[in-house]
């Protein structure tokens, strides 16, 4: 069965550069939902988009923008890079089993581990 | 604010051994809980999700728990093997999840 995609695995940066994180969801899922996880830490809630639109936000810094394209993929933007941005970013779907409520399961990818020297 | 801990911090037994790692939340407005394993430096593996109508669910060897009025949750894995050391997190779902701090935990051969 397909899983979501992350790209690329690893990026390595220099601070004040950008970044971009990539993110393919399972086929007809319409959420996305972009995770933190520092080193030693539990993973932390960035950003999620439902049908192309930011359904929730977390403790994203200003720096990071993200958003969710017409075919469901997801992009986390990440400008003027500083050495506490080094984590591993894990992107999540899920498909949305109502309208009002999300008891929606979420399937995670294998994370893109990014370095900021 | 949902916060969810997890206890203890790490655990080692002897290989063979049964054991039960434990998580609570302080909001029990919860739609469900996962548990995932998760090896050094690598992803989250998904081993059980229990709605939150549901009061367990069941994979091989591992069992989880739900008590949602009292906001707690164990994983009780049978006959633990070498393989099983990794760190557990259990995680509550409101839409975002929010993770626990995750126990460690190290099966001696």
């Amino acid at each position: 069965a397909a899983g979501v995609i992350q790209s690329p695995r690893h990026l390595i940066k220099e601070k004040r550069e950008t970044a971009t994180l990539k993110c393919y969801p399972i086929p007809r899922h319409d959420t996305v939902y972009w995770y933190q996880q520092g080193p030693g830490q539990d993973p932390q809630f960035l950003i999620s988009f439902y049908e192309k639109m930011q359904s929730d936000k977390g403790s994203i810094p200003d720096r990071f923008s993200a958003q969710q394209f017409s075919d469901y993929h997801s992009e986390l933007n990440m400008s003027s890079l500083e050495l506490g941005d080094s984590a591993l970013y894990f992107c999540a779907s899920s498909r949305r089993v109502t309208v009002t409520i999300a008891k929606n399961i979420q399937y995670f990818g294998a994370g893109t581990r990014l370095s900021v020297l | 604010k949902q916060e969810v801990t997890q206890i203890p911090a790490a655990l080692s037994v002897p290989e063979g051994e049964n054991l039960v790692l434990n998580c609570s939340f302080t909001d029990s407005a919860i739609y469900n809980l996962q548990w995932f394993r998760q090896d050094p430096g690598k992803g989250l593996t998904s081993l059980l999700l229990i709605q939150s109508s549901q009061r367990e669910q069941t994979s091989g060897r591992l069992n989880a728990s739900l008590d949602k009025s009292s906001g707690r949750s164990t994983l009780y894995i049978a006959a633990s093997q070498p393989g099983d050391s990794a760190t557990y997190l259990c995680a509550v779902t409101h839409g975002k999840l929010t993770f626990g701090t995750g126990t460690r935990l190290t099966i001696i051969p």
